[in-house]
């Protein structure tokens, strides 16, 4: 079974410009999470998807962050503009009801 | 309100056993997970318990108290790649969210 996939691994961006996460879960799993990880820290939930529809994105700085997943498999994270406090690991996970999250491997954002 | 509290660092011998605790305050339950990270890596899957008592894959074991709040992971025979964070988390039965704790860093010293 194909895991989660994530791009890019790594991005460096000055601050003020946009960029893009992209998330590939595992096939069947219809709920979907993007988090945010400072290094030290546990997982911060961003949005969590249910098939295509938001199941919560109260901690989603909506001024700034933006997320879809269309047609209930892929999603895609986007910042625009970044700010310096958002370099940090952005990680996409999968689950089925009954089960844990399984993660990518992650994109470390570095924001100059 | 939510909260997940475990110890930020641990200490521990090779060959060793280490137990790292999770006490919890959530609105919900549906079962409470372990997880390993490596540094600069995503988290892996380890344990799921949803009913009280103990669970054993390997080397690790995790047990639960749902009347307590409280599970803990056992690492028995510790070796040097266990050196790792270990972080607990709750799913909440209303939303299927998983609540996360902040980690354990577990260090092992030869």
């Amino acid at each position: 079974e194909a895991g989660v996939a994530q791009s890019p691994r790594y991005k460096i961006i000055e601050k003020r410009q946009s960029v893009a996460f992209w998330c590939n879960p595992i096939s069947g799993h219809a709920t979907l999470y993007w988090y945010q990880q400072i290094l030290g820290q546990g997982p911060k939930l961003l949005i969590q998807f249910q098939n295509n529809g938001v199941v919560d994105d109260s901690q989603l700085p909506k001024d700034r962050f933006s997320a879809e997943r269309l047609k209930g498999v892929d999603s895609t994270l986007k910042i625009q503009p970044a700010k310096l406090e958002d370099s940090a690991v952005y990680l996409c996970a999968s689950s089925s009801s009954y089960a844990g999250a399984f993660f990518g491997q992650g994109t470390r954002l570095t924001v100059v | 309100g939510q909260n997940i509290d475990q110890p930020t660092e641990m200490t521990a011998t090779e060959g060793a056993i280490v137990q790292i605790n999770c006490t919890y305050q959530t609105s919900g339950f549906n079962g409470l997970f372990w997880y390993q990270q490596h540094a600069g890596e995503a988290p892996t899957f380890l344990s799921y318990n949803v009913l009280d008592g103990l669970e054993e894959k390997g080397r690790f074991s995790s047990f639960l108290s749902r009347s307590k709040g409280y599970s803990y992971l056992l690492l028995k025979e510790l070796q040097m790649k266990d050196s790792a964070s270990y972080l607990c988390a709750v799913r909440d039965d209303s939303n299927y969210q998983l609540i996360w704790g902040a980690g354990t860093k577990l260090i092992i010293k030869p």
